[in-house]
């Protein structure tokens, strides 16, 4: 109940496409569903954060949508770049606890 | 320096050394993270300090020792690792404990390779 399942794995898109990750959850005691980035050689940093008060949160090029009825969310990054190449990590957070998903290695190709 | 910093970056020990990773925080915060980052696996949070007293122990083997000076410092003592504690080992800040639900700030980690 406590885990949170990220797929896929990995992705690789074309530049300029767009790529979507998901996420989802079991525990409904979580309410506060972060996405952090993480480039090689450097620590996971926040991206964007969503609460379940809103469906949706836009950020640039990034956008998390949030479907609390099917305990799912996922980061959607439009027109996609090389820089955006690396590894993402949903969570879900509580008052008690913060879990992370497994991960997905996102590869931009130019 | 700036934000949260880890040393070493990368260690190499056998089974029966004993050695310490060291984290620092520049930004004011009061509560420190310990992470084990493992291949395809989520991050595994190990322990939690507030304002130097640990508030949170996932259940790690005791041959991982933890050691908050103060607020700013958080060490990771190591001794009698296995292969399989091999890992990135990332530490963590952030401004106050709230469990799951503030922003966290991680160093860039410290590669341990157990032989």
């Amino acid at each position: 109940q406590q885990q949170v399942k990220q797929s896929p794995q990995s992705l690789i898109v074309q530049k300029g496409g767009i790529s979507i990750i998901n996420c989802a959850y079991e525990n409904t005691a979580f309410d506060y569903f972060p996405w952090y980035q993480q480039f090689p050689g450097k620590g996971p940093a926040l991206l964007i954060a969503i609460r379940p008060d809103v469906s949706e949160k836009k950020e640039g090029r990034f956008t998390i949508s949030f479907n609390k009825s099917a305990k799912q969310f996922s980061l959607h990054i439009m027109d996609s770049q090389p820089g955006d190449s690396a590894t993402y990590f949903c969570a879900a957070g509580s008052a008690r606890q913060l879990t992370f998903g497994s991960g997905t290695q996102l590869t931009v190709l130019p | 320096e700036t934000g949260v910093t880890q040393t070493p970056r990368h260690l190499v020990m056998g089974m029966t050394n004993k050695k310490s990773l060291k984290c620092e925080q520049h930004l004011g915060h009061n509560a420190m993270y310990w992470y084990k980052q493992s291949a395809k696996k989520p991050l595994e949070l190990m322990f939690v300090y507030s304002l130097e007293e640990r508030v949170e122990n996932n259940s790690v083997p005791s041959r991982f020792s933890p050691e908050c000076p103060n607020s700013s410092h958080l060490f990771l003592h190591l001794h009698t690792l296995q292969p399989e504690d091999s890992a990135l080992y990332l530490c963590a800040s952030s401004q106050v404990w709230t469990g799951g639900t503030g922003e966290l700030f991680f160093g860039e980690g410290s590669r341990l390779t157990v032989l």
